[in-house]
């Protein structure tokens, strides 16, 4: 399964723009670039996925490299209630399978 | 309307006793998953279902057997529960099998072994 690497932890200040990034040197092809996030006591939560290029949704934007080896995403007005941990996975095109790491904990502070 | 349910959302329970968990979407999709997440928050792959049949199984040891009795739903039993079991599960679903689509997740079911 293909790695990424992530922060441990980041904060934010609320109304703030938040740039998590994500490095996945390892990268193939046929990877897409998947972030989800885990709000506490709760499931993990779809934000966003691409595959080359840059991707926007009503909840974040992607930015990929050109080279593809690493990833940002962008929330662009932090709120209290984007603390959570962000995970950035690899999934290769061919399967449904996520691996999620240890992720980014993120922290809104007021 | 909640897309991806389950039941029960706790569960606690004795060692060695046989248990289930059920899950139910929605939403239409082929596809359905079980997650194990443990006491250190990592989150794990345990199957996927696709149309009833069964497509992922990650050397998840055979007293957890998954049962699809339809597309909608995908249950969970565990036979002779073990303390290592303790942990949160969640059920997802997605609309297929690529790498490509977005997998929606339950709230979760948080069972304690004692």
């Amino acid at each position: 399964d293909a790695k990424t690497t992530q922060p441990n932890s980041m904060e934010s200040n609320e109304e703030e723009p938040v740039h998590l990034p994500c490095n996945h040197s390892t990268i193939s092809g046929t990877d897409y670039i998947h972030w989800y996030r885990q709000l506490p006591s709760q499931g993990p939560e779809y934000v966003i996925h691409g595959l080359t290029s840059n991707v926007n949704n009503r909840m974040a934007s992607l930015a990929i490299a050109e080279d593809r080896k690493s990833s940002t995403l962008i929330l662009h007005r932090a709120t209290l209630r984007d603390a959570a941990v962000y995970y950035c996975i690899l999934n290769w095109g061919g399967s449904e399978k996520l691996v999620f790491g240890k992720g980014t904990k993120l922290t809104v502070n007021p | 309307d909640t897309a991806v349910s389950q039941t029960p959302k706790y569960l606690v329970t004795q060692m060695g006793n046989d248990k289930s968990i059920k899950c139910e979407q929605n939403l239409g999709h082929d596809t359905m998953y079980w997650y194990k997440q443990d006491s250190k928050k990592f989150l794990k792959i345990m199957f996927s279902y696709n149309n009833k049949e069964l497509i992922i199984n990650e050397t998840v040891p055979n007293r957890f057997s998954p049962k699809s009795p339809d597309k909608a739903h995908l249950n969970l039993h565990i036979n002779s529960l073990e303390l290592g079991d303790s942990a949160v599960y969640f059920c997802a679903s997605s609309p297929g099998t690529s790498g490509g689509v977005e997998q929606f997740f339950g709230p979760g079911t948080r069972l304690t072994v004692l």
